[in-house]
C-alpha cells in the first residue's frame, strides 16, 4: 500500500514558466512533508518543508502547497530555470510518534522526473 | 544547510567481500541516521534506522546480519554489508537528523557494484 504517491512520473516545461509538482498521501496521521531534488547517483537535496498547521511555505522560487481535506500537497517553481531539472521526491512524516521503527522516518513517494526545458 | 558525507562514494568488490560504508554528519549532531538504497529507476527504500548508542531499528526484510550498522557516535554511523553478492549492488544513501529536527539531510550516496 503506497501511501505516499506522486502520479506523473515525469514533467516537460519551458524556462521561465512554473513547475507544479503533485503529490498525494492515504494517512491522514502524517503532519509533516518535505520536497526533495535529486540528481542521478547523488543524494537527494532538501528543498522545504511544511507542517499540517499550515497551508504554504515559500523559500525563493519554492512554494509548497498543503491541502489537508484532500490530502494533496503540491511544489511551485517560479520561474523554472533549466538547472531545476531533476527527479523530486515528495516525503511525509509524523511529528513526535514512532512511525515504522523510529521517529522521523520519512516516507517518500516514487518521485516526478521534472525537465525544464530552455 | 547541514551537510553530510558519505565515504566512499563507489566501490567495486568481488563477491563475497564485506564492504564499509561510513556517513558522517560535518556540522552538526546526528541522534538518528538513516539508511536507504536505492535501485535504477525506484525510490528510496528505508533499510534502518540507527540512534547514537543504541542498536539499530531494521525494516521488514532487511537482514540485521547482512548490512551491520553501527552508530558510534554523534556525527559518524557505518553500514558493512558483509559477504556482498551481485545482488547487493546499489545506490546506498545514508540521512541525518539533527537533535530535535525533522528534516533528513542525505549524503551524496555510494555506488555498490559486487563482481
Amino acid at each position: 500500500d503506497q501511501q505516499v504517491k506522486q502520479n506523473s512520473p515525469s514533467l516537460s516545461v519551458q524556462e521561465g514558466r512554473i513547475s507544479i509538482l503533485n503529490c498525494d498521501y492515504t494517512n491522514s496521521m502524517f503532519d509533516y512533508f518535505l520536497w526533495y531534488k535529486k540528481y542521478p547517483a547523488e543524494g537527494p537535496t532538501f528543498l522545504i518543508s511544511i507542517s499540517s498547521i499550515k497551508d504554504k511555505n515559500e523559500d525563493g522560487r519554492f512554494t509548497v502547497f498543503l491541502n489537508k481535506s484532500a490530502k494533496h500537497l503540491s511544489l511551485h517553481i517560479v520561474p523554472s530555470q533549466p538547472g531545476d531539472s531533476a527527479v523530486y521526491f515528495c516525503a511525509a512524516s509524523r511529528i513526535g510518534m514512532n512511525y515504522g521503527g523510529s521517529q522521523g522516518n520519512l516516507i517518500f513517494g516514487k518521485g516526478t522526473k521534472l525537465s525544464v526545458k530552455p | 544547510g547541514a551537510v553530510v558525507s558519505q565515504h566512499p562514494s563507489w566501490v567495486i568488490c568481488k563477491s563475497g567481500t564485506s564492504v564499509k560504508i561510513e556517513c558522517r554528519s560535518l556540522d552538526f549532531q546526528a541522534t538518528t541516521m538513516f539508511w536507504y538504497r536505492q535501485f535504477p529507476k525506484q525510490s528510496l527504500m528505508l533499510m534502518a534506522t540507527s540512534n547514537e548508542g543504541s542498536k539499530a531499528t531494521y525494516e521488514q526484510g532487511v537482514e540485521k546480519d547482512k548490512f551491520l550498522i553501527n552508530h558510534a557516535s554523534l556525527t559518524l554511523s557505518t553500514l558493512t554489508v558483509t559477504s556482498a553478492h551481485p545482488e547487493d549492488s546499489s545506490f546506498y544513501i545514508c540521512s541525518a537528523v539533527n537533535r530535535g529536527r525533522l528534516t533528513q539531510y542525505f549524503g551524496p550516496g555510494t555506488r555498490l557494484l559486487v563482481l
